[in-house]
């Protein structure tokens, strides 16, 4: 199956770094989401970003499809942005989603 | 946006009992379900596609018999751990997809269950 790979798997910032994640995935995708999940375990979709940039506020994210990969940018980090980023995959005729490993962030005061 | 609700959120049971997990849709209609599990600092495993009015459709490895599967509505799945065991102490999360808003995917908010 697709093999979806995060980087890097853990992240520690000062408040007010900005930050790139990435998701490296092993074969087309119709469909790509980045996710935070919060220490309680709440998912909160970020993005639904198949190909091309996305921005909402301090977050924006950016796939290149053809050549598999996307990055989601985090900037003027906030303690409140602590948590696990996942990022997940969708292939054509699937509905399945694939979650990558996730990365860790952890924003320091 | 689209919300999906968990419940409950959290909860007890001795080994050998049964507990329900509910997943709501709460502002959209969705066929098609699916519950994961995390355990923790890991990340989250499909286990099960649920399909409204016919059966799930389990991954791999998952026992269909202990995870049972209920999706009886457009806006709502249940899921069954029967016979519970310690080992099946875990994070539970299901999402449901909103074809009306480009496919996106939604979770509910999960729910703890640690056997005891």
């Amino acid at each position: 199956g697709i093999q979806v790979e995060q980087s890097p798997p853990d992240l520690i910032l000062q408040e007010g770094a900005n930050s790139t994640l990435r998701c490296n995935f092993s074969d087309s995708v119709n469909n790509l989401q980045w996710f935070h999940q919060n220490p309680w375990g709440q998912l909160i979709n970020l993005f639904y970003i198949p190909s091309g940039t996305k921005q909402n506020g301090r977050l924006s994210a950016t796939t290149v499809a053809t050549e598999r990969y996307s990055l989601l940018y985090i900037s003027s980090s906030q303690t409140t942005d602590s948590g696990v980023y996942f990022c997940a995959v969708q292939r054509g005729g699937s509905e399945k989603l694939v979650f990558g490993k996730g990365t860790k962030l952890t924003v320091n005061p | 946006g689209a919300v999906v609700s968990q419940h409950p959120s959290r909860v007890i049971c001795k080994s050998g009992t049964s507990v329900k997990i509910e997943c709501r849709s709460l502002d959209f209609q969705a066929t098609t379900m699916f519950w994961y599990r995390q355990f923790p600092k890991q990340s989250l495993m499909l286990m099960a596609t649920s399909n409204e009015g016919s059966k799930a459709t389990y991954e791999q490895g998952v026992e269909k018999d202990k995870f049972l599967i209920n999706h009886a509505s457009l806006t709502l799945s249940t899921l069954t751990v029967t016979s519970a065991h310690p080992e099946d102490s875990s994070f539970y999360i299901c999402s449901a997809r909103d074809s009306l808003s480009g496919n996106t995917i939604y979770f509910g908010e999960g729910s703890w269950l640690t056997v005891v």
